[in-house]
């Protein structure tokens, strides 16, 4: 079976652009996390998604956007970009039970 | 805010020795997760134990899970240098509705050959 995957792989964007990242999970895995890493705050969760509704959402700004689509791929975007983005954006899928999580590679975002 | 937080933040052990890394947190839990992640791609899950567990294998792992001091402990035996890695510790504290994990730190371990 496929693993979670995402691209694009690694990214370079600008100060105040905006970018969109993408995340396959894995068939049969309804429910879609989104986490960023970085070596300051370590892992943080972003939102979840699952049929295409958020339903957990952490503490970032709303400069941070997602959405799922009917099949149950995922899209995060980031708009008016800062430094401070640069970061490993992982995703994640999962079953509803049990309630292991499986990661993707990540996109490495740097932000300049 | 961090849930977990790991101990050690870094560990140096020879081949073949065993590793043991703790993990403390603060509210109540589903279950928590142990996860590796190597030199900063994604990360692999490793074991996943419920909250009225005590104790788990996976292979050369071992995880505890003390609920009355908010604790867990991954053990590896028999290191191996491609055991080299990043070690986290994620705890599910939400509904299973409401699903996120919360993760420590990390505690970098360092397998010499």
């Amino acid at each position: 079976k496929a693993g979670v995957t995402q691209t694009p792989r690694y990214l370079i964007k600008t100060r105040g652009q905006q970018v969109t990242l993408s995340c396959s999970p894995i068939s049969g895995h309804r429910s879609v996390s989104w986490y960023q890493q970085t070596p300051g705050q370590g892992l943080q969760f972003l939102f979840e998604y699952f049929s295409e509704t958020q339903r957990n959402k952490g503490n970032f700004p709303g400069r941070f956007s997602g959405r799922q689509f009917s099949n149950s791929r995922s899209e995060m975007n980031v708009s008016t970009l800062e430094l401070g983005d640069s970061a490993l954006y992982l995703c994640a899928s999962r079953r509803e039970y049990p309630y292991e999580q499986y990661f993707g590679p990540g996109t490495r975002l740097t932000v300049t | 805010s961090q849930q977990g937080e790991e101990d050690p933040q870094a560990l140096s052990i020879q081949e073949g020795e065993n590793a043991t890394m703790n993990c403390s947190y603060k509210t109540s839990i589903n279950n928590l997760q142990w996860y590796r992640q190597n030199s900063g791609r994604g990360l692999v899950h490793l074991i996943l134990i419920r909250s009225n567990e005590r104790e788990k294998h996976s292979g050369r792992l071992r995880v505890t899970l003390d609920t009355s001091k908010k604790s867990s402990s991954l053990l590896i035996t028999a290191s191996r240098a491609a055991d080299t890695a990043s070690y986290f510790c994620a705890t599910d504290d939400s509904g299973g509705s409401n699903y996120k994990l919360t993760f420590g730190k990390g505690t970098l371990l360092t397998v010499n050959p």
